[in-house]
């Protein structure tokens, strides 16, 4: 069965700590692995699509990488406006609702002052 | 800034009840996506639709769920009857093929 597995769940960081987030995923054909940043009250937004193992992205403190197995978010000299639940979602190849994404749980990141 | 819009942003009915959530995808984007989020299981795909067609629904309880797609700027999502255990933030995404969904600000639905 497909699986897409976040890891920790919960993360609390103090202000310019940087860390990392796990994303794990068992799919049968990998078209893309999404990571969205979701707040509270709000739709997840979009960060990063990486598409093939040894891609890298980054967007001012944020890094997604990936490999054949798994994706790490990497948060450098984090923000408290960081803080917010990091999703991972994988978009697979053919098949009934392949179009749409499998997401994982989610890790909620605090970063405090 | 396009966006995709999502009405009513809540909702609180009585079990039994019909509710209908509204979504108007981003202009230009021919592919729409239900999905529903609750603590429990998180995100989870219901129904898709692509060119006003509907490809997909087979992660929505069809008993009681229906999702229509009348014009291009419109998606609807229906409950009928609404049960408790349907309360849940219900979001729908917008994109083209094969590219990023983009998210709605969801209808948090509350059955009583």
């Amino acid at each position: 069965e497909d699986q897409v597995t976040q890891s920790p769940e919960a993360l609390r960081l103090q202000e310019g700590e940087s860390s990392s987030l796990n994303c794990s995923y068992t799919v049968s054909g990998l078209r893309g692995l999404f990571w969205y940043r979701q707040d509270p009250g709000k739709g997840p937004e979009f960060l990063f699509t990486l598409y093939s193992a040894g891609e890298e992205k980054e967007k001012e403190r944020l890094k997604a990488t990936l490999t054949k197995k798994e994706s790490f978010l990497h948060i450098t000299a984090p923000k408290p406006e960081d803080s917010a639940t990091y999703l991972c979602a994988v978009h697979m190849k053919s098949g009934g609702g392949a179009d749409g994404l499998t997401f994982g749980k989610g890790t909620h990141l605090i970063i405090q002052p | 800034d396009a966006r995709v819009t999502q009405t009513p942003r809540h909702k609180v009915t009585e079990m039994g009840q019909e509710v209908t959530m509204r979504c108007q995808p981003i202009l230009g984007h021919n592919t729409v996506f239900w999905y529903r989020q609750t603590m429990m299981q998180g995100l989870e795909l219901l129904a898709y639709f692509r060119n006003r067609a509907p490809l997909d629904d087979s992660g929505m309880p069809k008993d009681r769920f229906s999702a229509e797609m009348p014009d291009a700027t419109l998606a609807t999502l229906k409950i009928q009857p609404s049960e408790p255990r349907d309360s849940a933030v219900y979001f729908c995404a917008s994109g083209r093929i094969q590219e990023t969904q983009y998210f709605g600000p969801g209808t948090r639905l509350l059955v009583l």
